[in-house]
């Protein structure tokens, strides 16, 4: 089951600067993606969000686009702080045949360093 | 801020025991969901709960196990024998709504070890 595909186990950023993660998916059915922020013995924490009928969703320093025509997504962190370095996953949801199931990607690590 | 929380945090148990997760899921949230993640793997769907039944399973979540929510505010995942390969972190989840844009909380976790 690879239908959420995050192809960058980890990124390394220099504090202040941008921080972009990235996500793919091969379901077109997906219409509701997620990102969740994980540090170790704690369980994911939601982030941000964008719907399919959207393109671009910001919330302070963080912004999600979506590429439908490429099935893409990308989570930008503007700036990078040390307190962001977490693994990040991608997830998505088919809101029209599940009822809530999220499927994860496995997670990219980001360091953000001083 | 609500949130949900999970207990035990660590589960040791030998193979073939049966084994029951706990959860609070936050108090006004409608849906429950269970997960896992087994080590260096991504993280995995099981079953959403609502209305007192199961809505959704996925193929993980077989005859070895089953949820519960017993009151008012606890949600259990019981896997009957356990075996190695169920050796994994599982996450309790709640969402006001189910997929139609409602975020879904995680807990913490439960480390389940199957030795």
């Amino acid at each position: 089951d690879q239908q959420v595909k995050q192809n960058s186990p980890s990124l390394s950023v220099q504090e202040g600067r941008i921080s972009i993660l990235n996500c793919d998916y091969t379901n077109s059915m997906f219409d509701y993606f997620l990102w969740y922020k994980k540090y170790p013995a704690e369980g994911p924490t939601f982030l941000i969000s964008i719907s399919s009928i959207k393109d671009k969703n910001e919330d302070g320093r963080f912004t999600v686009f979506l590429n439908k025509s490429a099935k893409h997504l990308s989570l930008h962190i503007v700036p990078s702080q040390p307190g962001d370095s977490a693994v990040y996953f991608c997830a998505a949801n088919d809101r029209g045949s599940t009822l809530g199931r999220l499927y994860f990607g496995r997670g990219t690590q980001l360091t953000v360093w001083p | 801020e609500p949130e949900v929380t999970q207990t035990p945090s660590h589960q040791v148990t030998q193979m073939g025991q049966e084994v029951i997760l706990r959860c609070v899921p936050i108090s006004n949230h409608l849906y429950f969901y269970w997960y896992r993640q087994i080590l260096g793997q991504k993280v995995e769907f099981l079953v959403s709960f609502y209305n007192n039944e199961i809505s959704e399973k996925s193929e993980i979540f077989d005859d070895q196990f089953s949820v519960e929510r017993p009151d008012g505010s606890n949600f259990t995942l019981k896997i009957r024998s356990t075996k190695l390969e169920d050796s994994a972190m599982y996450f309790c989840a709640s969402s006001w709504d189910s997929g139609s844009g409602e975020t879904q909380y995680f807990g913490p976790g439960t480390r389940l070890l199957v030795l």
